[in-house]
């Protein structure tokens, strides 16, 4: 099957921008996660969705930064009024619960470059 | 908080020798997850090994497999038979199952070059 899905593949914004970032999980998956990965600061975790649960927003760097996940399935990370700072890959993963094996997959990621 | 920490930067091998990765972690739980990602200039990150810390023996997949030592906070990986694929960036990371969040915590990497 398909798996984890991103995009764009690479975004280019002008500071001050919003942009959208959007993932779409492994068909069945109820668990979705967005990651950070930057040269400062290494992967970072960002907020975690588990099926109709409320979402742990507590990886989030700042108030400019949101996700929603509708349907259960995709989910789009928005980054209002970009900074040069929030240059770097934003990474979704997506995993089953339920089960024992806890194992995330991600997805190419999209490389956010703001200028 | 749990901290994942990759002490090489950078290892190289050669081509159908053998290479170990290290990767220590700290925590105070006794139930979790440790996985060994890699990432290629490609940048999609790819699964490649799994620990469950309730269990004693090792995890091997092929030509991957890891050193657990729970005592010792120390979870290494060996990579046999290298091969000029296997050349990647390789992620620790640590997993606190049962929590709020099953979020991964990622060391920093070691870069690995495979020399033909």
């Amino acid at each position: 099957g398909a798996g984890v899905s991103q995009s764009p593949s690479n975004k280019v914004t002008e500071k001050g921008k919003d942009v959208e970032l959007r993932c779409d999980p492994i068909s069945g998956h109820t668990a979705l996660y967005w990651y950070r990965q930057s040269l400062g600061q290494g992967l970072e975790f960002l907020i975690y969705f588990q099926g109709n649960s409320a979402p742990d927003k507590s990886g989030l760097p700042s108030d400019r930064f949101s996700a929603e996940r509708t349907g259960g399935s995709v989910s789009t990370l928005t980054i209002q009024r970009t900074q040069q700072e929030d240059s770097a890959v934003y990474l979704c993963a997506s995993s089953l619960t339920g089960t024992t094996s806890y194992e995330q997959y991600f997805g190419p990621g999209t490389r956010l470059t703001v200028t | 908080a749990q901290t994942v920490t990759q002490s090489q930067p950078e290892m190289s091998v050669q081509e159908a020798e053998t290479v170990t990765l290290s990767c220590t972690y700290d925590t105070s739980e006794s139930d979790y997850y440790l996985f060994w990602y890699k990432q290629p200039p490609s940048r999609q990150m790819i699964l490649v090994i799994r620990q469950e810390a309730y269990k004693q023996q090792n995890a091997t997949e092929n030509r991957f497999s890891v050193n657990f030592q729970k005592a010792a906070k120390s979870f290494s990986l060996k990579i046999s038979d290298s091969q000029l694929g296997d050349a990647a960036m390789y992620f620790c990371a640590y997993l606190n199952y049962g929590g709020a969040t099953n979020k991964l915590i990622f060391g920093t990497g070691t870069l690995l070059a495979v020399q033909p």
